[in-house]
C-alpha cells in the first residue's frame, strides 16, 4: 500500500532560519504530492502541491519538488518566521476517492524569535 | 466564500450518549470525508461518502456511523460504541475527477471531550 514518511518532530529553530521537512513516500503509479499546514486548533490548509514529477509546488516562501528518482517531496523555505509555527503534513494522492489519500504523521514547527 | 463549516467546535459527551457533529459544504463537491486526529498523530479516515446516499467505512469505523441524504451534508455520530471518543475530528470535501491532482478541502475541526 501507499506510505508517506516524515521526519519526527518537534523541529525547532530560530527566527530567519532556513527550515528543510523532509517527506518520502512509497506509492504505485503516479501520484500527487501536498503540503499541508495546521495551525493550533483549526483544520488542515493546503499549502502547497505538485502532480508530476520535477515540479516545484511553491506558496508563502515555501518551496517544495517533486523528486520521482529519490520518491520525495522536501518542504523548504529560506528565512521562517515566528508565524510559521504549524504542524506540516505531506500527502500523496493516487487517483481520488478516500483510499488513495495518504497522510504522514505530521511535523511540529516551532519557531523561535 | 466557499468552504467546509463543521459544528459545533467544540463538544462534551457524557458516557453512554451518542452525539452528532455536523458537516456543511457549499463547494459542490461530490465526495466527502471524516477523519479522526489524536494529539501528536496523523489523520486516520473514519468514513467517506463518493456520492449522495453511498459511504464506506475507512480505518477507523467501529463506534462511529455517517448518513449522507444530501450532497452537501455528510453527518458524523460517534456512538457509545465508541470506546474513546476524545478526538479532533475534521471532515474534509474533494471534488471527484479522473485525475489524481484533486486537492482535499478541510473544515475547521470539532474537538470532542468525553466527560
Amino acid at each position: 500500500g501507499n506510505s508517506v514518511t516524515q521526519m519526527e518532530g518537534p523541529v525547532t529553530l530560530s527566527e530567519e532560519a532556513f527550515l528543510t521537512i523532509n517527506c518520502t513516500y512509497t506509492a504505485t503509479g503516479y501520484p500527487s504530492l501536498f503540503w499541508y499546514v495546521q495551525y493550533p486548533g483549526e483544520g488542515l490548509q493546503l499549502l502547497l502541491k505538485a502532480t508530476k514529477a520535477d515540479d516545484k509546488g511553491s506558496n508563502k516562501g515555501f518551496e517544495a519538488t517533486y523528486r520521482k528518482e529519490t520518491t520525495s517531496f522536501h518542504l523548504e523555505k529560506g528565512s521562517v518566521q515566528v508565524s510559521d509555527s504549524a504542524v506540516y503534513f505531506c500527502a500523496l494522492s493516487d487517483g481520488g476517492g478516500a483510499d488513495g489519500l495518504t497522510f504522514g504523521k505530521g511535523t511540529h514547527l516551532i519557531i523561535q524569535p | 466564500d466557499g468552504g467546509i463549516t463543521q459544528s459545533p467546535k467544540y463538544l462534551f459527551r457524557k458516557e453512554g450518549q451518542n452525539v452528532t457533529l455536523s458537516c456543511e459544504q457549499n463547494l459542490n463537491h461530490d465526495a466527502m470525508y471524516w477523519y479522526r486526529q489524536d494529539p501528536g498523530q496523523g489523520l486516520r479516515l473514519i468514513y467517506y461518502s463518493q456520492i449522495v446516499n453511498d459511504f464506506q467505512k475507512g480505518d477507523i469505523a467501529e463506534g462511529y456511523s455517517v448518513s449522507r441524504e444530501k450532497k452537501e451534508s455528510f453527518p458524523l455520530t460517534v456512538t457509545s460504541a465508541q470506546k474513546n471518543p476524545t478526538a479532533f475530528y475534521l471532515c474534509a470535501s474533494t471534488e471527484e475527477g479522473w485525475w489524481s491532482g484533486n486537492t482535499i478541502y478541510f473544515g475547521e475541526g470539532s474537538w470532542l471531550t468525553v466527560v
